[in-house]
């Protein structure tokens, strides 16, 4: 099936370290999700947006709707070891079915 | 935030064997609820989108009669893998959408169930 563009695939960053990783669409959505999934879990919802252009936090975390509404951004401040895990971006239009990115890996050096 | 079970969190099984799954969403009703296959270092894969009262949409791709789906209920639905082969070993998910006004539907996942077909 569709999948997004997600990138970056993989990231090896230092603890307290600000994280930027992005989603783009060839085509609209009207709903961005952002969910992380540790090993051998469920994803977990992080973020939801609903809005072109809508900025939404949660703690540490901020996600964007991308004007185009094509795209979404979901940035990680002052990353902390519980951080790790692999982060998905989720798209859909209307009562569609989700459409997942590739997900990007986020990994803490010590 | 809403809260998906699943049941079992693993299962072995022999090849042959049927296998079922349920997927319970615990504070809220769900008319739509839907199933997905992970394999190791890679994304979900929509098997099929389960309606209550009615009968799932399946992927292309996705054998109907060997991933049998029921939504018997509001808040339950279940996934029966049958005849297992090892090649149907994998990480199943589930989610179950809220229902939002405005276009503020979100899906919540459950915890997978992890499948290994000897």
């Amino acid at each position: 099936g569709q999948q997004l563009n997600q990138s970056p695939q993989s990231m090896f960053i230092q603890e307290g370290e600000d994280v930027s990783m992005n989603c783009t669409s060839s085509s609209i959505f009207n709903t961005w999700l952002w969910y992380k999934q540790d090993p051998g879990e469920g994803p977990v919802l992080l973020i939801a947006l609903y809005k072109a252009g809508e900025l939404t936090s949660n703690g540490r975390l901020t996600a964007q709707f991308g004007i185009t509404r094509k795209d979404s951004f979901l940035n990680i401040s002052a990353s902390i070891p519980s951080d790790v895990g692999i982060y998905f971006c989720a798209g859909t239009f209307g009562n569609e079915k989700l459409t997942f990115g590739t997900g990007t890996r986020l990994t803490i050096i010590p | 935030g809403a809260v998906v079970s699943q049941h079992p969190s693993w299962v072995i099984c022999k090849s042959g064997t049927s296998v079922k799954i349920e997927c319970r969403s615990l504070d809220f009703q769900a008319t739509t609820m839907f199933w997905y296959r992970q394999f190791p270092k890679q994304s979900l894969m929509l098997m099929a989108t389960s309606n209550e009262g009615s009968k799932a949409t399946y992927e292309q791709g996705v054998e109907k009669d060997k991933f049998l789906i029921n939504h018997a209920s509001l808040t339950l639905s279940t996934l029966t893998v049958t005849s297992a082969h090892p090649e149907d070993s994998s990480f199943y998910i589930c989610s179950a959408r809220t229902p939002g006004t405005g276009g503020t539907d979100t899906q919540y996942f459950g915890p997978g169930t992890r499948l290994t077909v000897l």
